[in-house]
């Protein structure tokens, strides 16, 4: 069975720090997709990006990295020079065939001016 | 272009009585999910829906639970008898048919039960 494993529940930290947030996940199949989406206080599910099992890059987007590692079945998220604005909860997913997303619990990340 | 839609945004209603929620999915896509929020319990998955099938209902919690698909977009779910654990936010999603298609989510339908 699919399983992500969020164990950071909140993380609070001052503007311009650095965060790591941390995402683990079981699964059996060889070809899967891991996602990251944020949820601001506005409600929204915002897709923020996707990675497939067979590509192991880092990825840089602006003060957002992730990095893949198959070994430990892990798919960390960094925001580099946090702000005020980055205060929301962070989902880690995987995708089964049908593209149906199991949900880590979320990490309600805190940003203080 | 248009996103996902939802309605109502929010709705109030007595334990007993029976709701129904809408969603309007984004032009072109196939596949559609069912999700619900709820304080403590994380994002559950509900019913997903290919065209106007669903081959995984799993995650409905009881018989009072259904959900249909018109014309392969407009889907509506059904919860009759509410009752007060009910109460959460039921939010939809569609995609692009296939594994990989990233999910994108409407802005979901608070439901209350008093």
């Amino acid at each position: 069975a699919q399983k992500v494993t969020q164990a950071q529940t909140e993380i609070s930290v001052v503007e311009k720090e650095d965060v790591t947030l941390d995402c683990v996940y079981e699964t059996r199949d060889t070809t899967y997709y891991l996602f990251w989406y944020k949820q601001p206080p506005s409600g929204e599910l915002v897709f923020l990006i996707r990675r497939n099992s067979f590509d192991e890059q880092n990825e840089i987007s602006g003060r957002y990295s992730w990095n893949f590692q198959k070994s430990t079945s892990s798919f960390n998220f960094t925001i580099t020079a946090s702000q005020v604005v980055d205060s929301a909860v962070y989902f880690c997913a995987l995708s089964e065939w049908t593209g149906r997303l199991y949900f880590g619990r979320g990490t309600q990340l805190t940003v203080w001016p | 272009g248009a996103g996902v839609s939802q309605s109502p945004s929010n709705k109030v209603t007595e334990k007993g009585k029976d709701v129904e929620l809408r969603c309007d999915p984004i032009s072109g896509h196939t596949a559609l999910y069912w999700y619900r929020q709820s304080l403590g319990q994380g994002l559950e998955f509900l019913i997903y829906f290919q065209g106007n099938s669903a081959p995984d209902k799993s995650g409905l919690p009881s018989d009072r639970f259904s959900a249909e698909r018109t014309g392969g977009s407009v889907s509506t779910l059904t919860i009759q008898r509410t009752q007060q654990e009910d109460s959460a936010v039921y939010l939809c999603a569609s995609s692009l048919w296939g594994q990989g298609s990233p999910l994108h989510f409407g802005n979901g339908t608070r439901l209350t039960v008093t």
